[in-house]
């Protein structure tokens, strides 16, 4: 069964450090591995994805992604935080099934 | 590309009530999901339909959840009766063929139940 961790509640960050918000993942086969975010009353916003290749992936926003294969982890990065990344952050994965399963969500808090 | 529309965008019903809430996909798409959003459960993938069939139902609660899809432009999710734990925020998400393919999501359907 495919399933995703997101370790932390909530993130606390300054604004103009850098950011990053945790997630595992337990996959059978090969992980096809995303992160949304979704900001009050709205749905989930597609932020970026990992297929394969190069493990950096970049995605919206001036997010991106590193994947570690031999950690399973998929950490969602940023280098200088602004306040309107202030959001709910969700990774997840995506299995053979087609089934996205997401994880249980990160509040990314940025202080001015 | 106007994205995933849901319809309505808040419910109020009565314990007992029946309820509709709507999902127009992505044209082009061929798979679309309902996921409902609680402060409890997080989200909850539900059901979800290949080609407009039910390809897995596991996530439906109880037999008093039933999802269709007449056609690749319409989902309707429906609810009888409905009670106050169905209190919830419920999307609809479309994607292309393809577990590389991202999820598209709608604004969601927020569900009050009394």
């Amino acid at each position: 069964a495919q399933s995703v961790a997101q370790p932390e509640d909530q993130v606390n960050v300054a604004e103009g450090n850098p950011l990053t918000v945790k997630c595992t993942y337990s996959v059978s086969g090969n992980p096809y591995l995303f992160w949304y975010v979704q900001y009050p009353n709205r749905g989930l916003q597609f932020l970026l994805k990992y297929i394969t290749g190069d493990n950096l992936v970049k995605g919206s926003y001036g997010f991106e992604a590193e994947f570690n294969k031999s950690q399973t982890s998929f950490h969602l990065k940023k280098p200088s935080a602004l306040v309107s990344d202030s959001a709910l952050y969700f990774c997840a994965v995506r299995g053979t099934t087609n089934k996205l399963i997401f994880g249980t969500g990160t509040l990314l808090a940025v202080q001015p | 590309d106007a994205g995933v529309i849901q319809s309505p965008r808040h419910e109020v019903t009565e314990m007992g009530q029946e309820v509709t809430l709507r999902c127009k996909p992505i044209s082009g798409h061929d798979y679309l999901f309902w996921y409902r959003q609680t402060m409890m459960r997080g989200l909850e993938l539900l059901i979800y339909f290949n080609n407009n069939v039910p390809i897995d139902d596991s996530g439906m609660p109880e037999d008093r959840f039933s999802a269709k899809m007449p056609n690749a432009s319409f989902s309707t999710l429906k609810i009888q009766p409905s009670e106050p734990r169905d209190s919830a925020v419920y999307f609809c998400a479309s994607s292309l063929v393809g577990s590389n393919s991202p999820l598209h999501f709608g604004n969601g359907t927020r569900l009050t139940v009394t």
